[in-house]
């Protein structure tokens, strides 16, 4: 079965930083485009960043510098390195699958929530 | 950034009724739109891709039209598991960006 699964959120202080991990299943991360995307709690979608198969990474302007997105081949999982939180970076983080460039996100996690508060 | 403005942004319709949610982009994307389905608690789900293509196993009711700056989400006959919230999304350039969504309610 074609799936990806995440994990890693949880409660963090402001300033913290954090690791998410989204294991897929049934497709090669490494041959896909992966990205993450957000959603604020009660608010709408916003992508946070992508990694093409040939490992050019991209960011959002409000991750810029902070979020690191990576994977590990040998174990088919993406990641998102998260530094230097904000309050502003809570929501539920999905980690989703393109299949080209420009493809639509075709397949999805179920979700990790990050909560940073103090 | 491309923005993308959805209208309306919240909607009450009837089993049956026939609804249309329009994206408009802040610049021309030519066909690189996709719609989303999102439930409470829910990932987001792929409806249509480039524009009017529908994704393998949505129902027949969804179609999408349009290029350039402006888009449809058309669903003929509303079923009571499509109340739901309706989102669309630009692939044109990065930041890829999406709409601010479209509540779907029963009326």
């Amino acid at each position: 079965e074609v799936q990806l699964v995440e994990t890693g959120g949880g409660l963090i202080q402001p300033g913290g930083s954090l690791r998410l991990s989204c294991a897929a299943s049934g497709f090669t991360v490494s041959s896909n485009y992966m990205s993450w995307v957000r959603q604020a709690p009660g608010k709408g979608l916003e992508w946070v960043s992508v990694i093409y198969s040939g490992g050019s990474t991209y960011y959002a302007d409000s991750v810029k510098g902070r979020f690191t997105i990576s994977r590990d081949n040998s174990k088919n999982t993406l990641y998102l390195q998260m530094n230097s939180l904000r309050a502003e970076d809570t929501a539920v983080y999905y980690c989703a699958r393109a299949m080209r460039p420009s493809d639509a996100f075709d397949i999805w996690g179920q979700g990790t929530m990050v909560t940073v508060s103090s | 950034d491309i923005q993308l403005t959805q209208s309306p942004s919240f909607l009450s319709a009837s089993v049956g009724d026939r609804v249309t949610i329009t994206c408009r982009a802040s610049q021309g994307i030519s066909s690189y739109l996709a719609w989303y389905q999102q439930k409470p608690g829910k990932a987001p789900k792929l409806l249509i891709y480039a524009a009017s293509t529908l994704q393998s196993g949505v129902p027949s009711r969804f179609s999408g039209s349009g290029s350039g700056t402006e888009f449809t989400l058309t669903i003929s006959s509303l079923q009571p598991e499509d109340f739901a919230t309706y989102y669309c999304q630009q692939l044109n350039s990065y930041p890829i960006t999406f709409g601010q969504g479209t509540r779907l309610e029963i009326k």
